[in-house]
């Protein structure tokens, strides 16, 4: 059964780094895992995607340990703007090919 | 680049009622999808198009929901009879290629529905 989980929630405060873990299994070597950032009202918004190790851009960075049974958005430094919620989305391929989000994770970021 | 466009944002009906939601997904992506976000839960794929043909419809409540790609762009998700539990925000996505192996997708802003 393919399925991820997330924990529900989460709080820190400004400049402090946070990072939300995804985990999901029966995922296959080329399967990708992508992070999305919703706001009330508002569709998901892209993150950061990767399929292994590690990727980073300007805003986050993705850790894939070498089993891949999960995965670590870490957020650099947040700002009161960065409470919202967070989705891991994954791609199970290898019979399943079904593309399947998180429940999220609601970040509060605090002064 | 304009985004991906929906209509409408909110809808109030009542149960057994009909409605129906459009999408125009970024000029040139030839995946579109549909997902449905319950309060408090994540998206839900409901059906995956690839140009006007289905890729994914297995989370489709086939007996009442319907989706079509007419001509591989806009696209139209319709509910007939509605039920209390499809209240919910109904979400449009599209990506530029085949939509293989989760490519990035970029969502619309969705519709509201509220079914009373």
């Amino acid at each position: 059964l393919a399925k991820t989980t997330q924990p529900i929630s989460m709080d820190s405060y400004e400049g402090q780094e946070v990072n939300i873990t995804c985990s999901h299994n029966n995922i296959a070597t080329n399967d990708y895992i992508t992070w999305y950032q919703q706001f009330p009202s508002q569709g998901p918004r892209f993150i950061i995607q990767g399929y292994k190790t590690k990727v980073t851009n300007e805003v986050a960075s993705l850790f894939i340990p070498a089993d891949r049974k999960s995965s670590t958005l870490s957020l650099p430094r947040v700002s009161l703007s960065d409470t919202a919620v967070y989705y891991c989305l994954v791609f199970f391929s290898g019979g399943y090919n079904k593309l399947i989000f998180g429940a999220g994770t609601r970040l509060a970021v605090h002064p | 680049e304009a985004g991906v466009a929906q209509s409408p944002r909110y809808k109030i009906i009542e149960k057994r009622q009909s409605v129906a939601f459009w999408c125009n997904p970024i000029s040139g992506h030839a995946t579109l999808y549909w997902y449905q976000q319950i309060l408090g839960q994540g998206p839900k794929l409901l059906i995956q198009f690839q140009n006007n043909g289905v890729v994914d419809d297995s989370q489709l409540p086939k007996d009442r929901f319907s989706a079509e790609r007419l001509k591989g762009v806009d696209s139209t998700l319709k509910i007939q009879p509605a039920k209390l539990e499809d209240s919910a925000v109904y979400l449009c996505a599209s990506s530029p290629t085949s939509g293989a192996s989760g490519e990035t997708q970029y969502f619309g802003p969705g519709t509201r529905l509220l079914v009373l």
